[in-house]
């Protein structure tokens, strides 16, 4: 069965320190990637996505991703974090359903606080 | 500007009173999403269309209906709203390749008391 797990259900750090959040996936079919931000009381915007060409994917705002198929596993850095990273992460996996239409699995969320 | 619209932003029901929740987009997108979000539990599929004229189950279909009017517009239906409901909905659509990505609606927040 596919699923996804963010590891940390909070992540705190100074700002200009650098930011990782991890994601594991579980799939039995080669996955696409997704990882979406979700500002307080916003909707969700795509942040960056990973699609079977190259393993490190740059997104928004400084972030990226590296898609490691041996560790199963999707970590989103950033180099220096800003103050206006505070939000909630979402991991995102994909799943082959009928009519060949995809399904997305959710990661559970990463809130992501920045101190000061 | 070019995405998905919700409406209602916000609801408060009686538990047992019915209503309908709008989502439209004008990006031509075939396919179409019901998602409810709760603290700690990421998002869930509710009900998705794949394309115009079909709708099927996702992961927590109880209590809920859908209708996929047409291509831009696809409806959510609580028949009688339990305090479970409590939730926060998004809409969402994507077009063919799931390459872009999901586009959302800016969701409705949906209280039952």
């Amino acid at each position: 069965a596919q699923s996804v797990t963010q590891l940390d259900s909070h992540v705190s750090v100074s700002e200009g320190t650098p930011v990782l959040l991890r994601c594991n996936y579980s799939s039995s079919y080669s996955p696409s990637l997704f990882w979406y931000v979700q500002h307080p009381n916003k909707g969700l915007q795509l942040l960056l996505k990973y699609t079977s060409a190259a393993t490190l994917v740059k997104g928004i705002n400084g972030f990226e991703a590296e898609f490691k198929k041996s560790e199963t596993s999707f970590h989103l850095t950033k180099p220096s974090a800003h103050m206006s990273d505070a939000a909630e992460y979402f991991c995102v996996v994909t799943l082959p359903g009928p009519d060949s239409n995809y399904q997305l699995i959710w990661g559970a969320g990463t809130k992501l606080i920045i101190k000061p | 500007n070019a995405g998905v619209t919700q409406t209602p932003k916000f609801q408060v029901l009686k538990t047992g009173q019915s209503m309908t929740l709008q989502c439209a987009q004008d990006m031509n997108h075939n396919s179409m999403y019901w998602y409810r979000q709760d603290p700690g539990m990421g998002l869930r599929l509710i009900y998705y269309s794949a394309s115009e004229g079909t709708t099927d189950k996702g992961e927590v279909p109880n209590g809920y209906n859908v209708s996929r009017l047409n291509k831009r517009e696809f409806s959510l239906r609580l028949e009688s709203a339990a305090p479970s409901q409590t939730s926060v909905y998004f809409c969402a659509s994507t077009g063919t390749s799931l390459n872009y990505g999901y586009t959302f609606g800016s969701g409705t927040r949906l209280t039952v008391v």
